[in-house]
């Protein structure tokens, strides 16, 4: 079975600062990958995603993902953060070779300090 | 808009009643999902229809829970007999199909939030 496990339940950075979201997946077959942002009281909105092409995706909003198959890992980076970047930021594994669905983490709470 | 749309936004009910969700998917979407948001939780996998067919349910609990995808009309989560820890974040998914054509991608609607008193 697939599964997702997002390191850190909470995450703070300064405005300016690295991000960095850690997600780890475990697929026994080569995985569709995805994370999503969710802003308060908000659907979830699409950031990137993997779909077995380049390892390196790039994302809405300076925000990127790289894909390491020998580390079983998909963090989610962004060079300099913004305020606005304050939100919920899911990872996600497709089963799409079966239903479609998507199994996420527990998610990961991004805070951004002035 | 031609997003998902679910309704409604809101929803409170006393414990015992019935609460309806209704999600209209995209335009050209087929596929409906329905994931449940804890609070504090990541989302759930409920239940994942086709017009007229549930195909997967693995999520659903097993009681007091049914949903369904007419042919014409909104897919429907009905929660009977609600209880406090029913409340909680309802989000529906559409996608166009499945499939080796299929990237994966869900469209989310943004959520009816159900509050049990």
């Amino acid at each position: 079975a697939q599964s997702v496990t997002q390191l850190g339940s909470h995450v703070s950075v300064s405005e300016g600062a690295l991000v960095l979201l850690r997600c780890n997946y475990s697929s026994s077959v080569p995985p569709y990958l995805f994370w999503y942002v969710q802003y308060p009281n908000q659907g979830l909105q699409l950031l990137l995603k993997y779909t077995s092409a380049a390892t390196l995706v790039k994302g809405i909003n300076g925000f990127e993902a790289e894909f390491k198959k020998s580390e079983t890992s998909f963090h989610l980076t962004k060079p300099s953060a913004h305020m606005s970047d304050a939100a919920e930021y899911f990872c996600a594994v497709s089963e799409l070779s079966n239903t479609g669905k998507l199994i996420f983490g527990q998610g990961t709470t991004l805070q951004v300090k002035p | 808009n031609a997003g998902v749309m679910q309704n409604p936004r809101h929803l409170v009910r006393r414990r015992g009643q019935e609460a309806r969700l209704r999600c209209s998917p995209m335009k050209g979407h087929s596929h409906v999902y329905w994931y449940r948001q804890l609070p504090e939780e990541g989302l759930k996998f409920m239940v994942y229809l086709q017009k007229e067919n549930i195909i997967d349910e693995s999520g659903m609990p097993k009681e007091r829970f049914s949903a369904e995808f007419p042919k014409e009309g909104p897919s429907i989560l009905r929660i009977q007999q609600v209880v406090r820890g029913d409340s909680a974040a309802y989000f529906c998914a559409s996608s166009p199909l499945t499939g080796t054509a299929n990237t994966g991608e869900l469209f989310f609607g943004e959520g009816s939030r159900l509050t049990v008193l």
